[in-house]
């Protein structure tokens, strides 16, 4: 019933390792993206796809780099992590343009 | 471009208090307005949202007005729960991209104590 699931819930890893989170949407969205949460709870947009295109890429370390493989998944994967990406990444996903956005729950990436 | 700015927390509140959390905006045109709530633990889910000047949202007991004249979509409650605890955030579609990024604001803690 979940409509935008992400996995893992929790990755904890230490600096230099390449790690992946993936997400998943059943509302049969066309656009789908990740954002980034820091401590104090600010959002930056990271990247958005529309239909598997990259349509949005923001001031993100080339480390990062996102892969819709069908308009329902949109993963992202990090390479050589370091302790400024920890964070909470969250994805999302939205219908019409100016519509809402529905969230899935978060992963909490550690990096030690 | 497109900006949002809301107050900063935390606000702290006893229970059945009044509860306003200001939010002001800088757009090109009249985009859409929304408000999101992030419980502990979870993700961003949509509280409300007014699509033109004048309108009123409202959900569970929250509402707020798309202001013209003062750039304004301020949150109120009249009487808040301590679940309501949470973070509130203010946001507005970028004019850039054709209307595909959607901006936040700096989100804004609300502590409700029985």
């Amino acid at each position: 019933d979940t409509a935008v699931s992400q996995t893992p819930k929790y990755l904890v890893t230490q600096m230099g390792n390449d790690k992946s989170i993936k997400c998943e949407q059943n509302l049969g969205h066309d656009t789908m993206y990740w954002y980034k949460q820091d401590s104090k709870k600010f959002l930056k947009i990271m990247f958005s796809y529309n239909n598997k295109e990259l349509i949005i890429n923001e001031t993100v370390p080339n480390r990062f780099s996102p892969k819709s493989p069908d308009k329902a998944h949109l993963n992202l994967h990090i390479n050589s992590l370091e302790l400024g990406d920890s964070a909470v990444y969250f994805c999302a996903s939205r219908g019409q343009p100016n519509s809402p956005l529905h969230f899935g729950n978060g992963t909490r990436l550690t990096v030690t | 471009g497109n900006s949002v700015t809301q107050m900063e927390g935390p606000v702290t509140l006893s229970e059945e208090a009044f509860l306003t959390i200001n939010c002001t905006y800088t757009a090109t045109g009249y985009p859409s307005l929304f408000w999101y709530v992030q419980y502990p633990g979870e993700g961003l889910q949509l509280l409300l949202k007014a699509t033109k000047a004048d309108d009123k949202g409202s959900n569970k007991g929250f509402e707020a007005t798309y202001r013209k004249e003062t750039t304004s979509f301020h949150l109120e409650k009249g009487s808040v729960q301590v679940s309501d605890s949470a973070v509130y955030f203010c946001a507005l579609p970028s004019a850039s991209g054709g209307y595909n990024k959607l901006i936040f604001g700096a989100g804004t803690r609300l502590a409700v104590h029985p």
